[in-house]
């Protein structure tokens, strides 16, 4: 099984809200990754999580705060974002860090903020 | 310039042949991906190959890669109307990310 769940599958949110985006896993993976996609674009790597440790952040606003529970579970908590900042939010596992591994992607999640 | 490069659009018809190709700087990279992507829906792993291999074939799919030319094309025989999506071309950096080509649409027409 190479799935990786995302919910919801779509968001809408004000300026002032504050909302979480989740990602799961069941394959053992130990890294994991958001990934932020605009129209017409491919993903642009955010955030990436090694054993559970955050090991990349990619100059991301502190607008977005990613979390990691525990080895199965990724969390990425919104708040204050800006209209630019609607996109699609792409999850992503693979086995190991950096990169010859093959990454994994979840359907994503479609967010709106207005 | 960009490190991977894709052409933009390809137009087929339904049963023919389609070929993406796509083109990269970086040789170090140990996989070369093509990811399909359906709109509105997130990134499919469609096959990969290692860099020690020429051609790599599945079913409908045939990936030939060109190491002298730093060239990766992705074959997909009897294209039908379910293949019409975005396919991106990648490969690992030094690094975590994936470096993904702009990816190319792929319209199969009846």
């Amino acid at each position: 099984d190479t799935e990786v769940t995302q919910t919801p599958k779509h968001l809408v949110m004000g300026m002032t809200n504050k909302k979480s985006l989740k990602c799961e896993q069941h394959m053992g993976h130990r890294a994991m990754y958001w990934y932020k996609q605009k129209a017409k674009k491919p993903p642009e790597l955010m955030f990436v999580y090694s054993y559970e440790k955050l090991s990349i952040n990619e100059s991301v606003p502190s607008r977005f705060s990613p979390e990691c529970p525990n080895s199965s579970l990724l969390n990425l908590h919104l708040h204050a974002l800006q209209p630019e900042d609607s996109a699609l939010y792409l999850c992503a596992s693979s086995q190991e860090k950096q990169g010859a591994d093959t990454q994994y992607f979840g359907p994503g999640t479609r967010l709106t903020v207005l | 310039g960009e490190d991977v490069e894709q052409s933009l659009f390809l137009s087929v018809r339904e049963g023919d042949s389609s070929v993406i190709n796509c083109t990269y700087t970086d040789s170090s990279s140990t996989y070369l991906y093509w990811y399909k992507q359906e709109p509105g829906a997130g990134l499919q792993l469609l096959t990969y190959i290692f860099s020690n291999m020429d051609m790599k074939q599945d079913q409908r799919l045939t990936v030939l890669l060109n190491k002298k030319d730093k060239h990766l094309s992705l074959r997909i025989a009897d294209t039908q109307t379910g293949d019409s999506a975005i396919y991106f071309c990648a490969r690992p950096n030094s690094g975590y990310a994936l470096n993904f080509g702009k990816g190319t649409s792929l319209l199969v027409t009846p």
